[in-house]
């Protein structure tokens, strides 16, 4: 079967740093994706990695390892609007988008 | 224009209602999904249309009935609904071909009573 983990729900304090992890048993891969949903709200795309390495986009970044089906997302300097949850998703060989559970990451001050 | 714009945002139906959930984008994309997500779960897919056709039909019940009427507009069109098709509704794109980006709509919160 096709699965996803992530964390359910992680907290961490505002300035400081998170990483929040994702592995995956996909039959095949064509990319990975980060997403960021608040409660209530559709989700909005943070990064694709098809490649093995690090993306680098403002406060985020986001780490893929093919070999190992691994991804993870970090965020510096966090705010209290990165309250929300983080989706890790992946297209597998048929192009359909395996989704995970989601990560509920709690921003205290 | 780098939108996918869903209309209504909020929706209340009763069980014998019909209505209809609409989605509209103009970036030339050609697959259009639609996805169902209940509270504290990920998105769910329902729907996949490419080049206006019905490429993906996840086993969803007949009572949800899609529509495609060109390159740009995307209907969900609602029939005898039960209370547990309450959830919100998101409309999504991409380009044809490309494992790229997922592009969504604000998406469509519905409520059946």
């Amino acid at each position: 079967g096709q699965n996803i983990d992530q964390p359910t729900e992680m907290t961490a304090t505002e300035g400081a740093i998170v990483q929040i992890n994702c592995t995956y048993q996909t039959s095949g891969f064509n990319g990975l994706f980060w997403y960021q949903q608040h409660a209530g709200e559709a989700p909005t795309f943070l990064s694709y990695n098809v490649l093995d390495g690090l993306e680098e986009k403002g406060r985020f970044s986001s780490f893929l390892s093919r070999s190992k089906g691994y991804s993870y997302l970090l965020l510096k300097e966090l705010q209290m609007k990165d309250s929300a949850s983080y989706l890790c998703a992946v297209w597998d060989s048929n192009y359909q988008l395996i989704w995970g559970a989601g990560t509920k990451l709690i921003i205290k001050p | 224009d780098t939108e996918v714009t869903q209309t209504p945002k909020h929706l209340v139906m009763g069980m014998t209602n019909k209505k209809s959930l609409k989605c509209e984008q103009h970036m030339g994309h050609r697959a259009m999904y639609w996805y169902k997500q209940k509270a504290k779960k990920p998105p769910e897919l329902m729907f996949v249309y490419s080049y206006e056709k019905l490429s993906i039909n996840e086993s969803v019940p007949s009572r949800f009935s899609p529509e495609c009427p060109n390159s740009s507009l995307l209907n969900l069109h609602l029939h005898a609904l039960q209370p547990e098709d309450s959830a919100l509704y998101l409309c999504a794109s991409k380009t044809q071909g490309d494992t790229g980006e997922l592009f969504f709509g604000e998406g469509s919160r519905l409520t059946v009573l």
